[in-house]
């Protein structure tokens, strides 16, 4: 497709389940981030790649929370031993620039539920 | 540190009739992009329109505007002419020139009456 891909879009999992979000980017979009966003609040940086580097993990909130790009395209945002508190919608954002400012393009999220 | 406040969790509007949305940013950087998204309840963000620091003029797209006040720091948008399908949750988001994150506000829950 032409957008962002997201998948699962929704995943229940009991507490202590580990879990594997996918994103698919735009083809050829160097830049890819996850976000998540708690339900009435705004999305929150979680971490950024350029190509297959991750350049920022500031915003994982423990060490459960994994992300990786291997090959540049796909992205996966591993979360170990959730917790009900990780329950939000995770969002892929890719943007076509490395520098610069320029317009992100979203996925429709993943929502998670941790029982 | 940058911040982004949206002061107005909840907004109603006539159909057909104007409405601003607030949006106020914090950073010290000089070089700057102020964004705005919609949410429907779908979930997925759609850009609307961007203001870079150094435009002199403000940024219009449709019915879409955004009043840039940088003495301010404000960076409101206004939606003319409100459609029903207008009705969602509107993102004021800054990135700086460095580009590895954007900064979300808390958003705003437009609802558009018939």
């Amino acid at each position: 497709g032409a957008g962002v891909s997201q998948s699962p879009r929704y995943k229940v999992a009991k507490r202590g389940q580990d879990v594997a979000l996918r994103c698919d980017p735009i083809s050829g979009h160097v830049s890819l981030f996850w976000y998540q966003q708690a339900l009435g609040q705004g999305p929150e940086f979680l971490t950024y790649f350029q190509n297959e580097a991750q350049l920022d993990k500031s915003g994982l909130p423990s060490d459960r929370f994994f992300a990786e790009r291997p090959e540049g395209s796909v992205s996966t945002l591993k979360i170990q031993r959730t917790q009900q508190e990780d329950s939000a919608v995770y969002l892929c954002a890719s943007s076509l620039r490395s520098s610069g400012i320029g317009e992100l393009f979203f996925g429709e999220g993943s929502r998670l539920t941790v029982l | 540190a940058q911040k982004i406040t949206q002061t107005q969790p909840g907004m109603f509007v006539q159909e057909k009739e104007a409405v601003t949305l607030d949006c106020t940013y914090d950073t010290s950087d000089q070089s700057y992009g102020l964004f705005w998204y919609k949410q429907p309840s779908s979930g997925e963000m759609i850009f609307l329109i961007y203001q870079g620091s150094y435009d002199e003029q403000n940024a219009t797209e449709g019915r879409y505007s955004l009043n840039f006040q940088k003495a301010r720091k404000s960076a409101n948008l206004v939606i003319s002419a409100s459609q029903l399908g207008d009705s969602a949750m509107y993102f004021c988001a800054m990135s700086l020139y460095n580009f590895n994150k954007f900064y979300f506000g808390s958003g705003t829950k437009l609802n558009v009456k018939p």
